[in-house]
């Protein structure tokens, strides 16, 4: 089955720097990677995902880059504020099926 | 619309026992899965249905057993509680289409179980 690897498991930047976070996967069959916030006390929250035809997409201060051939995938964000920090975990899904998630990076910007 | 209703919140239970948790997806989904997530393992899949079918199952022991309605609320089972089985249980739900899914899941605020 599907193998995902997230690293670093956590992360402290200064406030304004960036932060990037990334994950590897194992089955070539995977074609779909969403990222999942989850605030102290809160659910997980889709913020970005990417498709295997893409290569990389943006969404204002976050974007998420995709290597196939190197099955890996990373998240991005620029200019860190306060309320990034969270636990962001990445996951992998194909077709059918389950969705796989890596162990989560709890992220603090330090103000 | 409202979100994924997962109930009770929180419950204790002692070991030895059996517990059953609900979910009821955003009215319209069809996908129901289950997580459970404890400090450092992250979010461990369980189990996933699509209309009243269980489309995958994570690696947990037959002591965890799930099943879908046929107005795809869900409900998932733990017998013979276990210490370890303490964890945060979440469901979510996604509008899976019946040529596969890459959508996005939306979770409930999980239901807390701690075992004594």
């Amino acid at each position: 089955g599907e193998n995902v690897e997230q690293h670093p498991s956590t992360l402290s930047v200064q406030e304004g720097d960036s932060a990037v976070i990334k994950c590897t996967y194992s089955d070539s069959a995977s074609n779909y990677f969403p990222w999942y916030k989850q605030e102290l006390g809160k659910r997980p929250q889709l913020i970005i995902d990417i498709r295997s035809n893409v290569g990389e997409k943006k969404d204002q201060r976050i974007a998420v880059t995709l290597n196939k051939t190197a099955k890996h995938f990373s998240l991005h964000i620029t200019e860190t504020q306060p309320e990034d920090s969270a636990v962001y975990f990445c996951a992998a899904r194909g077709g059918y099926q389950k969705v796989t998630f890596g162990t989560g990076t709890k992220l603090q910007v330090i103000p | 619309k409202a979100g994924v209703t997962q109930t009770p919140r929180y419950l204790i239970k002692t070991r030895g026992q059996q517990v059953t948790l609900s979910c009821s997806p955003i009215s319209g989904h069809r996908s129901v899965s289950w997580y459970q997530q404890t400090p450092g393992q992250g979010l461990q899949f369980l189990f996933e249905y699509f209309s009243e079918t269980q489309r995958n199952k994570g690696n947990f022991p037959g002591r965890f057993s799930g099943r879908q309605f046929s107005n795809s609320r869900s409900e998932m089972n733990v017998s013979t509680l276990e210490l370890g089985d303490s964890a945060l249980y979440l469901c979510a739900s996604s509008s899976l289409k019946t040529g596969g899914n890459t959508g996005e899941l939306f979770f409930g605020e999980g239901s807390r179980l701690t075992v004594l």
